[in-house]
């Protein structure tokens, strides 16, 4: 157990809806980062949040936004969905940034869009 | 930029076998490189990791050397267990400016061991 906690762990939508992915961190930790995994695409880093300042962009659509709440909890809003926003998104937390590389990973939420 | 090229997979071995799985990067700087790996209905967890040229990162039996030469940190063990059976990803950052979160994945290899 990462002791970083993802909810919901399963979604299924349809196109043109909005979806809420949250995630709470490993106690202590101010970062949270988002990262999209596909088939074809792989692991895609797509956003982090570090004591609730956005930090660092990567990947990330116009239609998803995230924010970090003041209890450092995160939430990744997915918009206008398209069948290719299907994905397994996970958020991963660490202490402060990742200059160690050490992140800490939560068991994923899995998005199927129908 | 930043990139990671995993051998590809699946690969499948049967339980005490050696095993390597290749990874070669191409970064700016000087990049920390890290193997992560993905159990079943699991998140990626951090297996082992090297910060400079030559060092060799070790756990749970898996090891992995740093070679800049040939820009290469692959993943070996001697004898693998049925329980490794998992998704194995090479990663990289390069410290400093906007590295932040920005680990760089490889695209995953898929290790299947029978008993």
């Amino acid at each position: 157990d990462s002791g970083v906690t993802q909810t919901p762990k399963h979604l299924i939508t349809a196109t043109g809806q909005r979806v809420t992915l949250r995630c709470s961190p490993r106690s202590g930790d101010l970062s949270v980062y988002w990262y999209q995994q596909s088939l074809d695409q792989g692991l895609q880093f797509l956003i982090q949040y570090y004591n609730g300042e956005e930090r660092a962009k990567g990947n990330i659509l116009e239609r998803f936004s995230a924010q970090q709440f003041p209890d450092l909890h995160s939430e990744l809003n997915l918009s206008s969905l398209e069948l290719g926003d299907s994905a397994l998104y996970f958020c991963a937390s660490s202490a402060r940034d990742t200059l160690t590389g050490e992140l800490f990973f939560g068991e994923g939420s899995r998005l199927t869009v129908l | 930029g930043n990139s990671v090229t995993q051998m590809e997979g699946p690969v499948t071995l049967s339980e005490e076998a050696f095993l390597t799985i290749n990874c070669t990067y191409t970064a700016t700087g000087y990049p920390s490189l890290f193997w992560y790996v993905q159990y079943p209905g699991e998140g990626l967890q951090l297996l082992l990791k090297a910060t400079k040229a030559d060092d060799k990162g070790s756990n749970k039996g898996f090891e992995a050397t740093y070679r800049k030469e040939t820009t290469s940190f692959h993943l070996e063990k001697g004898s693998v267990q049925v329980s490794d059976s998992a998704v194995y990803f090479c990663a990289l950052i390069t410290p400093g400016g906007t590295s932040y979160g920005k680990l760089t994945f490889g695209q995953g290899t898929i290790l299947t061991v029978h008993p």
